[in-house]
């Protein structure tokens, strides 16, 4: 099966700038979630989506990152205007889970390739 | 969720087992153990989990004691393509929440 993708892999723009971000997850995960690494730190949680909802977005630093899953398969993740300090690799990830009556099984997560993202 | 708790770095020569071992003292009684592996330009990579004892799988063993307060990655008999970050985190049974990464262990293998 194809892994979750994530485009582009690198992008340089200008503070100030406009930068989307784009990741399409595994098929059929209704899970969907964005991390980032800035330079030197740990990856760090940005937000959630289970289908097109915002489970969890306790992780978005400011108002400047948007991000949307319409229609729940692929999501983007808009950066107005970008900062230099918003430089950094931003990942996403995919995860199933089922419920059978007894509580959520997660079968786990799997993780894009990332895009590394400079402002100058 | 639990902090974990591992070394900064390791390091390794070919052919060697390497074991990792993570401290996760407040681990809750409905978390689980689970490893991941990154190398650069690359998203984390699920490696192994495991709830409690012995966990072993094609690509490495994970070990847990009965109080589950630290687990140990072995990798047996490393090469240099497992020169890698390694994260140890803690996740909680039956939820979708989000991973807490640490810092990991930057393990380098060299001949």
């Amino acid at each position: 099966e194809a892994g979750v993708t994530q485009f582009p892999s690198h992008s340089v723009i200008e503070k100030g700038q406009t930068v989307t971000l784009r990741c399409d997850p595994i098929s059929g995960h209704d899970n969907l979630y964005w991390y980032r690494r800035v330079m030197g730190k740990e990856i760090k949680f940005l937000l959630h989506f289970v289908k097109e909802s915002k489970q969890d977005e306790s992780g978005m630093p400011n108002n400047r990152f948007l991000a949307e899953r319409t229609g729940g398969t692929y999501s983007t993740l808009k950066v107005q205007p970008a900062e230099l300090e918003d430089s950094g690799v931003y990942f996403c990830a995919s995860s199933h889970t089922s419920d059978f009556g007894q509580g959520v099984i997660n079968y786990g997560y799997t993780f894009g390739s990332g895009t590394r993202l400079t402002v100058v | 969720l639990a902090k974990t708790t591992q070394p900064i770095s390791m390091d390794s020569y070919e052919g060697q087992e390497v074991n990792i071992t993570c401290s996760h003292n407040n681990i809750a009684t409905n978390d689980y153990i689970t490893w991941y592996q990154q190398f650069p330009s690359q998203g984390p990579r699920f490696i192994i989990q495991g709830y409690k004892t012995k966990v072993t799988n094609e690509v490495a063993s994970l070990f847990i004691p009965a109080d589950r307060k630290s687990s140990t990655l072995s990798l047996p008999r490393v090469s240099l393509s497992d020169t890698a970050v390694y994260y140890c985190l803690v996740v909680h049974t039956g939820t979708a929440s989000k991973l807490t990464f640490g810092t990991g262990t930057r393990l380098q293998v060299t001949l």
